[in-house]
């Protein structure tokens, strides 16, 4: 079945810098890749999508590459702020068995340093 | 537009007892997503109803099930509460059956004592 690996569990970076979080998954008939924001004692919300006919969106300081040969997609977060500590997750979804299904990343803590 | 709304948001149930989390979508979602995070863990999903029906179950034992309402609200029982049950449960719907947001609950975090 499908596995998402996400790296690294913990990121700490300085406030201004860039933050990269990259996930693999296995299955090559996934076709949607969210990532989801979760802060300290908030729920789970989506801030990015992608879906497996586009290799790179953007929205504001955020954006997410897919390299669809590789299997792998990234979260980039520009001039961090921070606001953008939390809890990440990144999922891949497919169709399996007539079923979908979203396969979870295990989630990356990101720490901004001021 | 109302949220996803979870209750009770804390339960303490002792080992052994059964527990019952409750999970309203939001309007006009017709399918509710079970998942269990852990403290400082992952999103562990549970279970899957669209329409009614179960759709899929992760790998979790037979004592955790669910049934979703005609209005699409939606029961996690688990019974037979053992203690690394204790965990934040969040609930998710979304619009349609697949490649759409799952927007979330706040949470039902059941301790088990």
């Amino acid at each position: 079945g499908e596995n998402v690996e996400q790296h690294p569990s913990t990121l700490s970076v300085q406030e201004g810098d860039s933050a990269v979080i990259k996930c693999t998954y296995s299955d090559s008939a996934s076709n949607y890749f969210p990532w989801y924001k979760q802060e300290l004692g908030k729920r789970p919300q989506l801030i990015i999508d992608i879906r497996s006919n586009v290799g790179e969106k953007k929205d504001q300081r955020i954006a997410v590459t897919l390299n669809k040969t590789a299997k792998h997609f990234s979260l980039h977060i520009t001039e961090t702020q921070p606001e953008d500590s939390a809890v990440y997750f990144c999922a891949a979804g497919l169709f399996m068995d007539s079923n979908y299904q979203l396969i979870w990343g295990a989630g990356t803590k990101l720490i901004i340093k001021p | 537009e109302a949220g996803v709304t979870q209750s009770p948001t804390h339960l303490i149930k002792t080992r052994g007892q059964q527990a019952t989390l409750r999970c309203s979508p939001i309007s006009g979602h017709t399918s509710v997503y079970w998942y269990q995070q852990a403290l400082g863990l992952g999103l562990q999903f549970l279970l899957w109803y669209d329409e009614g029906e179960e759709r899929n179950r992760g790998n979790f034992p037979p004592r955790f099930s669910g049934r979703q309402f005609p209005n699409y609200s939606s029961e996690l029982n688990v019974n037979a509460l053992e203690l690394e049950d204790s965990a934040l449960y969040l609930c998710a719907s979304s619009q349609q059956r697949g490649l759409t947001e799952a927007f979330f609950g706040q949470g039902t975090r059941l301790t088990v004592v």
